[in-house]
């Protein structure tokens, strides 16, 4: 009964590389939301997505940041020509329901630009 | 903006010791939740407050919902070095209505630090 998979644990990216993130939802969980985290700050919301759809991405950076949870297949976070700003720890959770449900999350990706 | 304002920022206790940490906001929210992070890790839900005035206890930890349903307190009681950790408050806005609404606003954090 695996929980919230993020993948991978740890990415070093250059100055105007991509980055792309992998989250697979708990079993059952049809609700996936992804947050960002600096040191020694709370967890910042990003966006929330069901299958095929973006349901609220007001926390998303208008350019360079897009995401997706197709039909089949993990929820994506992309990232493109990451700059050293962009450096944080980014989690995902999935609920069942919505945000009163209650998130799982996953152990995060921690994103290095260099 | 819905904000949560979590105090305090910081505290280090000795093993025993008894402590709060509030979780205030101007906003109403549907519900609170409280989670519990450690270094390197996601955060773990520890409880989901929903009515107001609603008290929970986990074992040492005691939550509370206030009764107009814009702040909340954990209390630990006899705190041990395994409570170590970033707490985090977080309330399911009441945009959309009542129950199931999209994301969580997260409070800024407790770092606990419990000495042996």
């Amino acid at each position: 009964n695996a929980g919230v998979m993020q993948n991978p644990r740890h990415l070093v990216r250059r100055r105007g590389q991509e980055a792309r993130l992998r989250c697979s939802p708990m079993k059952g969980h049809s609700h996936v939301y992804w947050y960002r985290q600096l040191p020694e700050e709370g967890l910042k919301f990003m966006v929330y997505l069901q299958k095929e759809n973006i349901i609220d991405e007001s926390g998303m950076p208008k350019e360079r940041f897009s995401a997706e949870f197709p039909k089949e297949g993990p929820s994506i976070l992309r990232i493109q020509q990451v700059v050293r700003g962009d450096s944080a720890a980014y989690f995902c959770a999935s609920s069942p329901g919505g945000a009163g449900y209650g998130y799982t999350f996953g152990s995060g990706t921690r994103l290095t630009v260099v | 903006t819905q904000l949560l304002e979590q105090s305090p920022q910081f505290l280090s206790i000795q093993e025993g010791e008894n402590l709060t940490v509030y979780c205030n906001s101007s906003s109403v929210f549907s519900s609170l939740q409280w989670y519990r992070q450690e270094p390197g890790e996601g955060p773990v839900l520890l409880v989901t407050v929903v009515t107001g005035g609603e008290v929970k206890k986990l074992k040492r930890l005691t939550f509370q919902f206030g009764d107009a349903r814009k702040d909340s307190s954990l209390h630990i009681t006899a705190a041990q070095p395994g409570d170590t950790g970033l707490y985090l408050c977080a309330g399911a806005s009441m945009a959309h209505g009542s129950g199931n609404t999209g994301k969580l606003i997260f409070g800024q954090g407790t770092t606990l630090q419990v000495k042996p």
